[in-house]
């Protein structure tokens, strides 16, 4: 079957670094999304990775192994609007995203 | 330019109830979405539209149907409502329906009483 696990809540501090996981099991794999979601609102798109690698962009970096069905999130210098869920999805085969439950991070001061 | 749009942005209904959750993008995309989200779980994919007057079955298409006309609407239709359907339902577009990024549009909180 199709699987995605990440951890279901994180807490962090204001100015530090976090790592959220995310392994995936699919059938057939084009590729690995992040995304945020505030409470309330709706998902909007954060990486992308289909390569195995490391992926910076601002604030934000994605890792991904693909042999290892592994991939990663980190979050540098937090701040308070950082506080969200981050969703982790793979792309199988048939190019449709097979969705975490998504990882509540929780930022305190 | 908007994005997408989607309409009611709440609703509460009796079951047994027929409605039409609405969604619009102007984004002139080929690929659209329906999803829904409940707690603790993943957004679950109902139905998708790859271009213009084609649709397919997502994980969880029992109870809904989908129309697409033209590019811009993407109309999801529950028959008969049920309390299960309890949801937040998003729609979302993409360029293709290959490894391009999903845009999601607002929500539609849907209860079912």
């Amino acid at each position: 079957g199709q699987n995605i696990d990440q951890p279901t809540e994180m807490t962090a501090t204001e100015g530090a670094i976090v790592q959220i996981n995310c392994t995936y099991q699919t059938s057939g794999f084009n590729g690995l999304f992040w995304y945020q979601q505030h409470a309330g609102e709706a998902p909007t798109f954060l990486s992308y990775n289909v390569l195995d690698g490391l992926e910076e962009k601002g604030r934000f970096s994605s890792f991904l192994s693909r042999s290892k069905g592994y991939s990663y999130l980190l979050l540098k210098e937090l701040q308070m609007k950082d506080s969200a869920s981050y969703l982790c999805a793979a792309m199988d085969s048939n190019y449709q995203l097979i969705w975490g439950a998504g990882t509540k991070l929780i930022i305190k001061p | 330019i908007a994005g997408i749009t989607q309409a009611p942005t709440s609703q509460i209904l009796a079951a047994g109830r027929r409605m039409t959750l609405r969604c619009t993008q102007d984004m002139r995309h080929n690929a659209m979405y329906w999803y829904r989200q409940d707690l603790g779980l993943g957004l679950r994919l109902i139905h998708y539209s790859n271009t213009a007057g084609t649709t397919g079955k997502g994980e969880v298409p029992d109870g809904y149907s989908v129309s697409r006309a033209n590019t811009d609407d993407f109309p999801l239709t529950l028959a008969s409502a049920v309390p299960s359907q309890t949801s937040v339902y998003f729609c979302a577009s993409s360029a293709s329906e290959s490894t391009d990024t999903q845009y999601f549009g607002p929500g539609t909180r849907l209860t079912v009483l």
